[in-house]
This record gives structure tokens, C-alpha cells and sequence, in this order.
């Protein structure tokens, strides 16, 4: 089974700060990565799709990168809505959930 | 608008069944992909089993194999996930989402705990 690992696990940050998080798969996924926002008591929505495509209605100051095993999920400026959970979704062979990250404000 | 509400969550005892509807709108059911995923208390997301258009295929993640049941009316535009046998380890939130390759909608959840 393909493994996802996630890091940070917690990230506190500043409004307008940049913010990276990243996503390893245990092997190669080509470009078969997706990365969802979960709000609190919410249900997850899909922001990026094969690593780097931009889901329609999505902010433009996220956007994803990587191919392989190493992903990233940047938001450029962050903003207070986007205090959330974030999880990687590799679906390449079946599907392998990351275990997320919380992004909360400083 | 695409909409997916899901229904038939409970308590429930361990061993025994129970069965979860998602009812679609807003796009036409019988053209996509569909799958419940789930997550447990404080843990992640898991994916537990998806269906074909038609519902000829199915797919399921090995610890639910041979007790839960994916299915689909698409007269209905309704997807069901049956499931027997209920252990401990399955109570979650399960979600209704659509998609083969990506989920690309999800809905709201439903509770389901299997206790004594």
C-alpha cells in the first residue's frame, strides 16, 4: 500500500504570511495527488487536482506543485478563512489519504 | 448546484447492520463515479468502497470486504452503502462524494457508531 506523509503537522502562521505544506507518497505517484481543505465540522473541499491544477471557484493564492513522491500545497497570502485542516490524497494505486495538517492563525 | 445528502447514520449495536443513503442532485447522477469515505473519531479520511456508473463494478478497502455492500439507484439518483456485521473500528463519519479518480464533491456526513 502507498503511504502519505504529511509535515507539518501543525502549522501556526500570520495573516499574508506564505505558507508551504508538503506531502511525501512512499512511492512514485506520477501526478495523481489532490489536496483538500477541511473546515471544522465541515465536509472536505477539493482545492487542487493532479498536483498542480487549480479547482474551479478556488482562490488563485493556492496552488500545488510536485510530481513523483514530493508535493506541495502553497497559499500565497494567507487569509483568515483559510484556517482549516489540509489533506493530501494520493490516486494513483487505489486511494491513500495523508493524516493532514492544521493550519491555525498566530 | 450539485448537492449530496447522505442519511440513515445511528448507534447501533456490534454485529449488527444498518444502511446509508446519499441522495445526488444537481448533475446527472448516472454519469459518474461514486464512493463513501470515511473517518473515525479524531483520525483521518479513508476511503471505503466505490461504484461504476451502471453498478456493475465495485470496489472495496480490504477491512470491509464481504460486509458492506455499495450500491446505487440511478432512477433514483441515489447511491446506499449496506453494512453488516458492524464492528467497533466503524464508527466514523461517512461521507457521499463523487468521483472515480478525485472526489470532487462531498457531502455533509452522516454519524455512525457501533457500540453496546
Amino acid at each position: 500500500d502507498i503511504q502519505m506523509t504529511q509535515s507539518p503537522s501543525f502549522l501556526s502562521a500570520s495573516v499574508g504570511d506564505r505558507v508551504t505544506l508538503s506531502c511525501k507518497a512512499s512511492q512514485n505517484i506520477n501526478k495523481y495527488l489532490a489536496w483538500y481543505q477541511q473546515k471544522l465540522g465541515e465536509a472536505p473541499k477539493l482545492l487542487i487536482y493532479n498536483a498542480n491544477s487549480l479547482q474551479t471557484g478556488i482562490p488563485s493564492r493556492f496552488s500545488g506543485s510536485g510530481s513523483g513522491t514530493d508535493f506541495t500545497l502553497t497559499i500565497s497570502s494567507l487569509q483568515p478563512e483559510d484556517v482549516a485542516t489540509y489533506f493530501c490524497l494520493q490516486h494513483n494505486s487505489w486511494y491513500t489519504f495523508g493524516a493532514g495538517t492544521k493550519l491555525e492563525l498566530k | 448546484e450539485v448537492q449530496l445528502v447522505e442519511s440513515g447514520g445511528g448507534l447501533v449495536q456490534p454485529g449488527r447492520s444498518l444502511k446509508l443513503s446519499c441522495a445526488a442532485s444537481g448533475f446527472t447522477f448516472s454519469n459518474y463515479y461514486m464512493a463513501w469515505v470515511r473517518q473515525a473519531p479524531t483520525k483521518g479520511l479513508e476511503w471505503v468502497a466505490y461504484i461504476s456508473t451502471g453498478g456493475g463494478s465495485t470496489y472495496y478497502r480490504d477491512s470491509v470486504k464481504g460486509r458492506f455492500t455499495i450500491s446505487r439507484d440511478n432512477a433514483k439518483s441515489t447511491l446506499y452503502l449496506q453494512m453488516d456485521s458492524l464492528r467497533s473500528e466503524d464508527t466514523a463519519t461517512y461521507y457521499c462524494t463523487r468521483g472515480r479518480r478525485v472526489f470532487d464533491y462531498w457531502g455533509q456526513g452522516v454519524m455512525v457508531t457501533v457500540s453496546s
